[in-house]
């Protein structure tokens, strides 16, 4: 089945404590992209990427990093957590070009 | 930076009754697609309804359809016959296909049995 699969779906950690959540994709997609999500602002997007080795700031890369070094994998690193990154993430992949995102299941993280 | 933008934060609809959830959007692009997502309390973002902006007839699925107005960069969600199971966060995305796909706040939409 195609898909895009995220890890955990829950995560409640402590400020201060580097956390990595997964995602993968199963459709050999090139682009891959972060997001969280916010009461009021949509989803805002935080890094993407065009291909293996290639990855690139969105609107709100502060406080994250991000790594491809394979073409499934697209981990996001939160390597000092703070109490603003509470959130819902959403993990997407694509074609390049004009073709939908298909989005993962979503991870809630909770910073205290 | 193209922007999207979802006024209702809130609507309501009766049951078998018909709502439309508006969208405005910017962008200096020729070519780019717009979405509808829906968000169910399960937090999956699943697609709606697509438009490729080079189209001049408004996408259809089922009781779903667009009015995609391109001069205006209006793009709204026609729900007809609602039912329950269409109670869910609506966003409305453009995507250009290179490298950010936008999304507007969102329109939570209540149905009323």
């Amino acid at each position: 089945e195609a898909q895009v699969t995220q890890n955990p779906r829950y995560l409640i950690t402590v400020t201060g404590k580097k956390l990595t959540v997964t995602c993968s994709q199963n459709m050999n997609h090139e682009y891959m992209s972060w997001y969280r999500q916010d009461p009021g602002l949509g989803l805002r997007q935080i890094y993407y990427s065009m291909n293996v080795e290639v990855t690139d700031k969105g609107d709100v890369p502060e406080g994250y990093k991000v790594s491809r070094k394979e073409k499934r994998n697209f981990p996001l690193i939160l390597e000092s957590p703070s109490p603003n990154q509470t959130s819902l993430y959403f993990c997407a992949s694509s074609f390049l070009g004009l073709s939908p995102l298909h989005f993962g299941n979503g991870t809630r993280l909770t910073v205290t | 930076a193209q922007t999207v933008t979802q006024s209702q934060p809130e609507m309501s609809v009766q049951e078998a009754e018909t709502v439309t959830l508006s969208c405005t959007y910017d962008t200096s692009e020729s070519d780019y697609y717009l979405f509808w997502y829906k968000q169910p309390p399960s937090r999956q973002m699943i697609l709606v309804i697509r438009q490729e902006a080079y189209k001049q007839q408004n996408a259809t699925e089922n009781r779903f359809s667009v009015n995609f107005q391109k001069a205006a960069k209006s793009f709204s969600l026609k729900i007809s016959d609602s039912q329950l199971g269409d109670a869910a966060m609506y966003f409305c995305a453009y995507w250009s296909g290179n490298n950010d796909m936008r999304f507007g706040a969102g329109t939570r939409l209540t149905v009323k049995p």
